[in-house]
């Protein structure tokens, strides 16, 4: 089986850092990506992890751990429209991707 | 980036009828798709992966009868479901990636049945 866990619900001040995390447990593992979604619309492509470090990609950042089945997502000088789900979600083997159940954002003023 | 559509965005149907989901990759080649299925406040969940021409891999716990997936070109795969129920009711979203991605996978904009 397997498992992706993450936060179900953050909550940051506008102009703040927060750090998603996410933690899995795969029979394989092939990439892990993070995903953003505005309800009702579909993810969109944030980060993809698949050697041990940080990707940095402007406000965000990613970092991942293989030996420790973890990663996280960095989000810096939070503004108001970064108010949604963030989706971790590990390829495990082959193509399959697999997704956690998503961390709920809410940045307020 | 690519991009995949999907059609229709929205559909409502009555119980016991057919619907059919479009999904398109609109600049490249898919040789595989996915099917995700989001129920309000969930995650997505994987219900089938599809290669063009083969039959489709389906999840343990969805009903190859009844959610038919077809992949016949590498820009097109339909999802039917059939005599749907209120249950069925939910986002389904189709996501692609081509042969010569090495880890891209992009995401359609997604589909909400409603069945009355």
């Amino acid at each position: 089986g397997q498992n992706i866990d993450q936060p179900t619900e953050m909550t940051a001040t506008e102009g703040a850092i927060v750090q998603i995390n996410c933690t899995y447990q795969t029979s394989g593992f092939n990439g892990l990506f993070w995903y953003q979604q505005h309800a009702g619309e579909a993810p969109t492509f944030l980060s993809y992890n698949v050697l041990d470090g940080l990707e940095e990609k402007g406000r965000f950042s990613s970092f991942l751990s293989r030996s420790k089945g973890y990663s996280y997502l960095l989000l810096k000088e939070l503004q108001m429209k970064d108010s949604a789900s963030y989706l971790c979600a590990v390829r495990d083997r082959g193509d399959d991707m697999r997704f956690g159940a998503g961390t709920r954002l809410t940045v307020k003023p | 980036g690519a991009v995949v559509s999907q059609h229709p965005s929205r559909v409502i149907c009555k119980s016991g009828t057919s619907v059919k989901i479009e999904c398109r990759s609109l600049d490249f080649q898919a040789t595989t798709m996915f099917w995700y299925r989001q129920f309000p406040k969930q995650s997505l969940m994987l219900m089938a992966t599809s290669n063009e021409g083969s039959k489709a891999t389906y999840e343990q716990g969805v009903e190859k009868d009844k959610f038919l997936i077809n992949h016949a070109s590498l820009t097109l795969s339909t999802l039917t479901v059939t005599s749907a129920h209120p249950e069925d009711s939910s986002f389904y979203i189709c996501s692609a990636r081509g042969s010569t991605m090495v880890y891209e996978q992009y995401f359609g904009p997604g589909t909400r049945l409603t069945v009355t």
